[in-house]
C-alpha cells in the first residue's frame, strides 16, 4: 500500500524559508505513471494547489505562488521536497503532500503536516 | 487561471435525503473534474474522477455527472458517515479546487 509522509519544522519565522519533504513508501516516486504535488489548507480555510513534480524534475507551479516555490525530488530516497521562500503568516497552514497520475486527480495523500509562520 | 466555484456553501441535509452539489468552472474544462470528501483533521479523499467515475471502493451512493463548465455531485441517500466537506477539483489546466461545501447534520 503506497504510503506518503511529510516531515519538516512546524514552525517558522517570517521572511525565512519553510522546507519540507515528503518521503513515499510502499511505492517508487520513479515511475513514468505519476506527478507528485504539494497541497496546502489554511486553517478552517480550502485546498490550494502549490505545485506538482515528475520523477525526472520536471515542475508545474501555481501562478500565483511561483516566484516563491521550489520543488525537487531525490530518487535515491523516494522522496520530494518543498521549498517556500519569504513566508508570512498567510502561509501558516496544513501541507498535505500527494501522488496522481498523468490524467487523473490526487488519488494519494499524506496526513499533512501543520507548519506555523511566527515569530 | 481558472476559477471553481461551488454551491452551497453549506448545506444542512438529514440522513435519507438526496443531497446535490454543484461546481462551475470559469472556462471550460472538459471532463477533467475530481471531487473529494474531507473529513475534520484528515485528508481528502478521492470520491469522483474524470467528473462521473467512482473511484474504487467509494460507494455507489456518490455520483458524479457534468462536463464543460457545469457538474455535480450527487449523493443519493446521505448517511451518517457523509457528513463532511466536499470540494471540486479542475485538473485540465494545472490544477484548482472549489471553496468546498460544508454537508452539515440539519
Amino acid at each position: 500500500q503506497l504510503q506518503l509522509q511529510e516531515s519538516g519544522p512546524g514552525l517558522v519565522k517570517p521572511s525565512e524559508t519553510l522546507s519540507l519533504t515528503c518521503t513515499v513508501s510502499g511505492g517508487s516516486i520513479s515511475s513514468s505513471s505519476y506527478y507528485w504535488g504539494w497541497i496546502r489548507q489554511p486553517p478552517g480555510k480550502g485546498l490550494e494547489w502549490i505545485g506538482s513534480i515528475f520523477y525526472s524534475g520536471s515542475t508545474y507551479y501555481n501562478p500565483s505562488l511561483k516566484s516563491r516555490v521550489t520543488i525537487s525530488v531525490d530518487t535515491s530516497k523516494n522522496q520530494f521536497s518543498l521549498k517556500l521562500s519569504s513566508v508570512t503568516a498567510a502561509d501558516t497552514a496544513v501541507y498535505y503532500c500527494a501522488r496522481r497520475g498523468l490524467d487523473y486527480p490526487f488519488d494519494y495523500w499524506g496526513q499533512g503536516t501543520l507548519v506555523t509562520v511566527s515569530s | 487561471d481558472i476559477q471553481m466555484t461551488q454551491s452551497p456553501s453549506t448545506l444542512s441535509a438529514s440522513v435519507g435525503d438526496r443531497v446535490t452539489i454543484t461546481c462551475r468552472a470559469s472556462q471550460t474544462i472538459s471532463a477533467w473534474l475530481a471531487w473529494y470528501q474531507q473529513k475534520p483533521g484528515k485528508a481528502p479523499k478521492l470520491l469522483i474522477y474524470k467528473a462521473s467515475s467512482l473511484e474504487s471502493g467509494v460507494p455507489s451512493r456518490f455520483s458524479g455527472s457534468g462536463s464543460g463548465t457545469e457538474f455535480t455531485l450527487t449523493i443519493s441517500s446521505l448517511q451518517p458517515d457523509d457528513f463532511a466537506t466536499y470540494y471540486c477539483q479542475q485538473y485540465n489546466s494545472y490544477w484548482a479546487f472549489g471553496q468546498g461545501t460544508k454537508v452539515e447534520i440539519k
